[in-house]
């Protein structure tokens, strides 16, 4: 069946690092993929998405590129800052012709940045 | 535009006793998931319901079950409460057409 995984965390960075966070997926076809982000105490926000290979997602800083061929979307950001700090998920779910289908989630990797 | 709501924000039930949750989708959206992240066991799909009908449900136990009313708006009931049921209950929503899923705050369901 599908699957994600992502990197153990915690991950720990100064203010202004480079980030990575690692996501690697299982799937039959083209599934649509996804990061979310949640911060503590809350519910979880879409960050960004991509929906085919090579289709780059983006959003507040944050970039994550489709690659099919390594099945991979690993998230980026290139100056991290405190106010980033929260566990992010990496997801995936159907295709387009099964539109609808259920979130596949990886297990979070939380992020702590320090000043 | 409101985002997806959810109520109430906590509760704390003994075990063996009944509980519903209540999600309010975001305007327009038709889909409705529910989905447990408990503790050491990650985000876990529960249901899916569409147009009023459940659509899929997740490897959890039938004493799970919902419903979801003409305005779109759902209920989680979980009946015969057990600790490890103890978890954040994520409502998400979905409009036709797309993929993306929008989350409620949640609702943090305790079991003494």
């Amino acid at each position: 069946g599908n699957s994600v995984t992502q990197m153990e965390g915690p991950v720990t960075l100064s203010e202004e690092a480079f980030l990575t966070i690692n996501c690697t997926y299982t799937a039959t076809g083209y599934p649509s993929l996804f990061w979310y982000v949640q911060y503590p105490g809350e519910g979880l926000q879409l960050l960004l998405k991509a929906t085919k290979a090579d289709d780059k997602g983006s959003n507040k800083g944050f970039e994550a590129t489709y690659r099919k061929e390594t099945t991979s979307f690993h998230l980026e950001k290139g100056s991290v800052q405190v106010s980033d700090s929260a566990v992010y998920f990496c997801a995936l779910s159907g295709e387009r012709d099964q539109a609808g289908t259920a979130l596949i989630f990886g297990k979070g990797t939380t992020l702590s940045v320090s000043s | 535009e409101a985002g997806v709501t959810q109520s109430p924000t906590h509760l704390i039930k003994t075990r063996g006793q009944q509980v519903t949750l209540r999600c309010s989708p975001i305007s327009g959206h038709t889909s409705v998931y529910w989905y447990q992240q408990a503790l050491g066991l990650g985000l876990q799909f529960l249901l899916w319901y569409d147009e009023g009908e459940e659509r899929n449900r997740g490897n959890f136990p039938p004493r799970f079950s919902g419903r979801q009313f003409p305005n779109y708006s759902s209920e989680l009931n979980v009946n015969a409460l057990e600790l490890e049921d103890s978890a954040l209950y994520l409502c998400a929503s979905r409009s036709r057409g797309h993929n993306e899923q929008f989350f409620g705050p949640g609702t943090r369901l305790t079991v003494l």
